[in-house]
């Protein structure tokens, strides 16, 4: 059974200070790993897909990282408007489902 | 380009009582998903389909069943909603198991 854990369950920042947001997984033959995003109110919105340990994929100031049991979710000199939940999710040999994180909280205070 | 619509959007219902979800897509998208999302559960898989005229159980089909008799269109019923229904149902397409695109959410409630 894949499992998918995300760390910390909140976070919050100042405007322009960097960091991490972490999802560590358990699968068996890893397919895809993929980040969303998600406003109050609002169904989650695709950020990046990873494929293989190794990959990064940048979009603004996000980055995302992965590792064969992990992938990080960095943030550089955030804004406000990143504030929202970042979700992470895997699908894994056949499965034509994702599996998903809870979800990060991230604020970043102006 | 509308992408996932969700019907409605909030709902209230007593112990017992039925309803249907629609969930309408524009992309011609082969598969579609019904997942719920709890507090610090993150998101789980009710049902999905793979095409027109399929479907199949995800982690928690328990207590709904699920048409696609067309392609654009995926429908989540409850036959007889319980307190441990109350939700927000999220609905969504995918080209294939990648990329899935979201609608905005049902919120249900079940007193």
């Amino acid at each position: 059974e894949d499992q998918v854990t995300q760390s910390p369950e909140a976070l919050r920042l100042q405007e322009g200070e960097s960091s991490s947001l972490n999802c560590s997984y358990t699968v068996s033959g890893l397919r895809g790993l993929f980040w969303y995003r998600q406003d109050p109110g609002k169904g989650p919105e695709f950020l990046f897909t990873l494929y293989s340990a190794g990959e990064e994929k940048e979009k603004e100031r996000l980055k995302a990282t992965l590792t064969k049991k992990e992938s990080f979710l960095h943030i550089t000199a955030p804004k406000p408007e990143d504030s929202a939940t970042y979700l992470c999710a895997v699908s894994s040999g056949s499965a034509r489902q994702l599996t998903f994180g809870s979800g990060t909280q991230l604020t970043v205070l102006p | 380009n509308a992408g996932v619509t969700q019907t409605p959007k909030f709902r209230v219902l007593k112990t017992g009582q039925s309803m249907t979800l629609l969930c309408a897509q524009d992309m011609n998208h082969e598969y579609m998903y019904w997942y719920r999302q709890d507090p610090g559960m993150g998101l789980r898989l009710i049902h999905y389909s793979v095409g027109e005229g399929t479907t199949a159980k995800g982690e928690v089909p328990d207590g709904y069943n699920v048409s696609r008799l067309k392609k654009q269109n995926f429908l989540l019923g409850l036959e007889s909603a319980a307190p441990s229904q109350t939700s927000v149902y999220f609905c969504a397409s995918s080209p294939e198991t990648q990329s899935l695109h979201f609608g905005n959410g049902t919120r249900l409630t079940v007193t």
